[in-house]
């Protein structure tokens, strides 16, 4: 299996709401990561785990949650979300963090905030 | 100044034509990376090279680490090569610097 999945495809949410997107990967790899991408833009890093722990976070609102529960299971909470958050959040795995691996990267999920 | 640069931003192409993606990069790195993203999202990896060159299909890609640059060819396009083709670099730790991509259209 060598496929990142993410749910749901699309999410519409209030400002007001909280919803979480997830990331799922049966690779065994240890790194994973959440990309926030704008139209027409390059994906933007937001976090990164390494081993179930957080190495990386982007400087990223903390209305941005992330949580890694197990090793093949990466989501990221969302609450009180600005209509700017509006985006393609794409997750990624790779086997290791340190080293130079390629990364497998999910379908996205579309999220648009009204 | 964005450690990878891309260029052309934009390339139309008639079936079959030799097509050319460059990517120069500035940061010391350990792999550079050719991702290809269709509209609808999901990003597939197509390179990852750290010296040389690598065909897979009509696809080649290339890499001068002296020069800082390298490139991504595509022998006899086709009308499903259409998509946005990234060029990314990583260090050490495997974070990725993406360049801006570049958006390829292959007419019939």
């Amino acid at each position: 299996d060598t496929e990142v999945t993410q749910t749901p495809k699309h999410l519409v949410m209030g400002m007001t709401n909280k919803k979480s997107l997830k990331c799922e990967q049966h690779m065994g790899h240890r790194a994973m990561y959440w990309y926030k991408q704008k139209a027409k833009k390059p994906p933007e890093l937001m976090f990164v785990y390494s081993y179930e722990k957080l190495s990386i976070n982007e400087s990223v609102p903390s209305r941005f949650s992330p949580e890694c529960p197990n090793s093949s299971l990466l989501n990221l909470h969302l609450h009180a979300l600005q209509p700017e958050d509006s985006a393609l959040y794409l997750c990624a795995s790779s086997p290791r963090l340190a080293g130079s691996y390629e990364q497998y990267f999910g379908p996205g999920t579309r999220l648009t905030v009204t | 100044k964005n450690e990878v640069e891309q260029s052309p931003q934009n390339l139309t192409a008639q079936e079959g034509e030799f097509i050319t993606i460059n990517c120069s990069y500035s940061v010391g790195i350990s792999a550079l990376h050719w991702l290809q993203q269709h509209p609808g999202g999901g990003i597939v990896s197509l390179f990852m090279l750290s010296s040389g060159k690598k065909k897979h299909g009509r696809l080649i890609a290339t890499i001068n680490i002296q020069e800082k640059h390298s490139s991504l060819h595509i022998t006899a396009s086709h009308p499903r090569d259409s998509a946005v083709y990234i060029c990314a670099a990583t260090n050490t730790g495997n974070q990725f610097y993406f360049g801006t991509g570049t958006s390829l259209t292959v007419i019939p």
